[in-house]
């Protein structure tokens, strides 16, 4: 594997499920960032780690839990959604904190 | 609060035609780079403009950072249904403790072949 991979690609989630996002970088880069895309909205930051501690917090609810056990590997845990956290979250990293970001494809969450 | 407006959020042409996109904002930016998102994937580094006024060519496509780097255009020459996608501008400021990026509202590119 290259790059930046997740998984899964899609899930289709209850309101009371507990799911994870999987982020994995094959780059050696010390920085990873979790991003939600909604439609009509940017690109929005949600979480970084910076060398596995996280650096930035935007305000995101607490249902959204991440967790970064080693620099190559970042997971986005979730539990209790509502329906408008259906986005697309995309994983990305870079060598250093905002350096030059790459992109995994993302995960198409939808929560019913 | 930070923010770049795109123009114009979709765009549909012929292939062969010219077109340009514009990002615009009343910040300042140390450095703004421009990304293109295919579907199903994540975005992918085109570009980084870093001083006022800079110009930069790949291929066909031009980007230019506006002279007080709030603002930035990227035109492309003779579209072809390949340069399909949404185009993502993204400001940088660097504050050591506050490092962000903040991106864009978008450009839908669609070339008709």
């Amino acid at each position: 594997e290259t790059g930046v991979t997740q998984t899964p690609r899609h899930l289709v989630m209850g309101m009371t499920n507990k799911k994870s996002l999987k982020c994995e970088q094959h780059l050696g880069h010390n920085a990873m960032y979790w991003y939600k895309q909604s439609a009509k909205k940017p690109l929005e930051l949600m979480f970084v780690y910076s060398l596995e501690e996280r650096v930035e917090n935007n305000s995101v609810p607490s249902r959204f839990s991440p967790e970064c056990p080693n620099s190559s590997h970042l997971f986005l845990h979730l539990h209790t959604l509502q329906p408008e956290d259906s986005a697309l979250y995309l994983c990305a990293s870079s060598q250093r904190w905002f350096d030059e970001q790459f992109f995994g494809p993302g995960t198409r969450l939808t929560v019913l | 609060t930070q923010l770049l407006e795109q123009s114009p959020q979709f765009l549909s042409i012929q292939e062969g035609e010219n077109l340009t996109v514009y990002c615009n904002s009343s910040s300042v930016f140390s450095s703004l780079q421009w990304y293109r998102q295919e579907p199903g994937e994540g975005p992918v580094l085109l570009v980084t403009v870093v001083t006022g006024g800079e110009v930069k060519k790949l291929k066909r496509l031009t980007f230019q950072f506006g002279d007080a780097r709030k603002d930035s255009s990227l035109h492309i020459t003779a579209a072809q249904p390949g340069d399909t996608g949404l185009y993502l501008c993204a400001g940088m400021n660097y504050g050591g403790a506050t490092n962000k990026l903040i991106f864009g509202t978008g450009t839908l590119l669609a070339v008709q072949p």
